[in-house]
C-alpha cells in the first residue's frame, strides 16, 4: 500500500535559519506529491505540489523536488520567519480515486 | 480554503449521543473526501463520495460511522453512539476541478469532543 514517512519533530529554529523537513514515500504507481501546512485551529492549506519526477514545487520561499530515485520529497526554505510556525504534512495521491495519504506531520516553531 | 465549508466548527457530545458533521464543497463541485485527524497524528482517509454515491469507503470504521452526499444539500458524516476515541478533528476536502490535477482543498474542519 501507499505510505508517507516524515522526520520526527518538533523542530525549533531561529528566524532566518535554513529549514529542511524530510519526507519519503512508498507508492504503487506514479504518485503526485504534496506539502500541506496547518496553522493552529485551521484546516490544511496546499503549500506546493509536484506531479512527476524531477519536478520542483515552490511557493512562499518553500521548495521541494520530486526525487523518484530516492522516493523523497524534502521541503526546504532558505530563511524561515516566525509566521512559518505551523504543522507541515507531506502527502501523496495515487490511484484512480486520488485519495491522499499523509505523513504524521511535523510541528515547526520559529523563534524571533 | 477555497470555499469548502464545514459546520459546526466545534461539536461537543456525550458518550452514546450522535454526531452529525456537514460539508459543502466548492459551489458546483460534486466530489467530497472525508479525513480524520486524531490528536498528534496525521490525517487518515475515511470516505470518498460523489453526489448520491459512495465511491470508496475503505477508511471508514465498520460500525457506527456512515456518510452520505445527497442530491441536494451538504455531505453528512454521521457518527452514532459516540465514544471518547471518536474525539478528533474531521476534515472534508474537495478537488478544485478540471485542469488542477489531483490536489484537494480542505475545509476548516469540525473538532469533535466526546465527554
Amino acid at each position: 500500500g501507499n505510505s508517507v514517512t516524515q522526520m520526527e519533530g518538533p523542530v525549533t529554529l531561529s528566524e532566518e535559519a535554513f529549514l529542511t523537513i524530510n519526507c519519503t514515500y512508498t507508492a504503487t504507481g506514479y504518485p503526485s506529491l504534496f506539502w500541506y501546512v496547518q496553522y493552529p485551529g485551521e484546516g490544511l492549506q496546499l503549500l506546493l505540489k509536484a506531479t512527476k519526477a524531477d519536478d520542483k514545487g515552490s511557493n512562499k520561499g518553500f521548495e521541494a523536488t520530486y526525487r523518484k530515485e530516492t522516493t523523497s520529497f524534502h521541503l526546504e526554505k532558505g530563511s524561515v520567519q516566525v509566521s512559518d510556525s505551523a504543522v507541515y504534512f507531506c502527502a501523496l495521491s495515487a490511484g484512480a480515486n486520488s485519495k491522499l495519504t499523509f505523513g504524521k506531520g511535523i510541528t515547526l516553531s520559529v523563534r524571533p | 480554503n477555497a470555499g469548502v465549508m464545514q459546520n459546526p466548527r466545534h461539536l461537543v457530545r456525550r458518550r452514546g449521543q450522535e454526531a452529525r458533521l456537514r460539508c459543502s464543497p466548492m459551489k458546483g463541485h460534486s466530489h467530497v473526501y472525508w479525513y480524520r485527524q486524531l490528536p498528534e497524528e496525521g490525517l487518515k482517509f475515511m470516505v470518498y463520495l460523489q453526489k448520491e454515491n459512495i465511491i470508496d469507503e475503505s477508511g471508514m470504521p465498520k460500525e457506527r460511522f456512515s456518510a452520505e452526499f445527497p442530491k441536494e444539500g451538504p455531505s453528512i458524516l454521521r457518527i452514532q453512539q459516540v465514544v471518547r476515541g471518536d474525539s478528533a478533528a474531521y476534515f472534508c476536502a474537495s478537488p478544485p476541478g478540471l485542469g488542477y490535477g489531483n490536489e484537494q482543498f480542505f475545509g476548516p474542519g469540525t473538532r469533535l469532543t466526546v465527554l
